[in-house]
């Protein structure tokens, strides 16, 4: 199956400065999701990208779907972005996600 | 948009009894949906694959005669921890695909936290 890294696995920052996190895959993917799971478990869906860039609010993503890695930005971070964000791509035709560990991000004030 | 829903959110049960966990999507139809498993401080892990109309597919290591997993409709999916032990306690979460423009699209349902004790 599909191998993931994601990196850093963890990561502290200042409220209001900036990051970037990413995801390296092993194959082609058709589907690439980030996801933000808040301190109650809860997933979030953040950005469907395959490839390209999407952005919304704060947050942007970019895949090089040939060169098989994802990046998640977050600009002026705030305290409520803290959490683990997970990169999650899946094959061909297919539904089912694998996730890399994550990167476990701490906003302080 | 798509939404899944998961129920219940938390639930305690006493070792040697079942717990059944529902997973439901609200305004699409599901032909197939994810069970995964999460650890405190760990990745998810797809436990199974349940499809509407016929048996589960589960993942290697899975026991699928402790988690028994039923698709009877295209919007429901159960997952049942049959005789749970302590060991079973685990944060369990449930996802579908909602085919969009964009793609496949997958949203998780809230999770469900099991403590057993």
């Amino acid at each position: 199956g599909i191998q993931v890294e994601q990196s850093p696995p963890d990561l502290i920052l200042q409220e209001g400065a900036n990051s970037t996190l990413r995801c390296n895959f092993s194959d082609s993917v058709n589907n690439l999701q980030w996801f933000h799971q808040n301190p109650w478990g809860q997933l979030i869906n953040l950005f469907y990208i395959p490839s390209g860039t999407k952005q919304n609010g704060r947050l942007s993503a970019t895949t090089v779907a040939t060169e098989r890695y994802s990046l998640l930005y977050i600009s002026s971070s705030q305290t409520t972005d803290s959490g683990v964000y997970f990169c999650a791509p899946s094959g061909a035709g297919s539904y089912q996600l694998t996730f890399g560990k994550g990167t476990k991000l701490s906003v302080i004030p | 948009g798509a939404v899944v829903s998961q129920h219940p959110s938390r639930v305690i049960c006493k070792s040697g009894t079942s717990v059944k966990i529902e997973c439901r999507s609200l305004d699409f139809q599901a032909t197939t949906m994810f069970w995964y498993r999460q650890f405190p401080k760990q990745s998810l892990m797809l436990m199974a694959t349940s499809n509407e109309g016929s048996k589960a597919t589960y993942e290697q290591g899975v026991e699928k005669d402790k988690f028994l997993i039923n698709h009877a409709s295209l919007t429901l999916s159960t997952l049942t921890v049959t005789s749970a032990h302590p060991e079973d306690s685990s944060f369990y979460i449930c996802s579908a695909g909602w085919p969009s423009r964009s793609g496949n699209t997958i949203y998780f349902g809230e999770g469900s936290w099991l403590t057993v004790v």
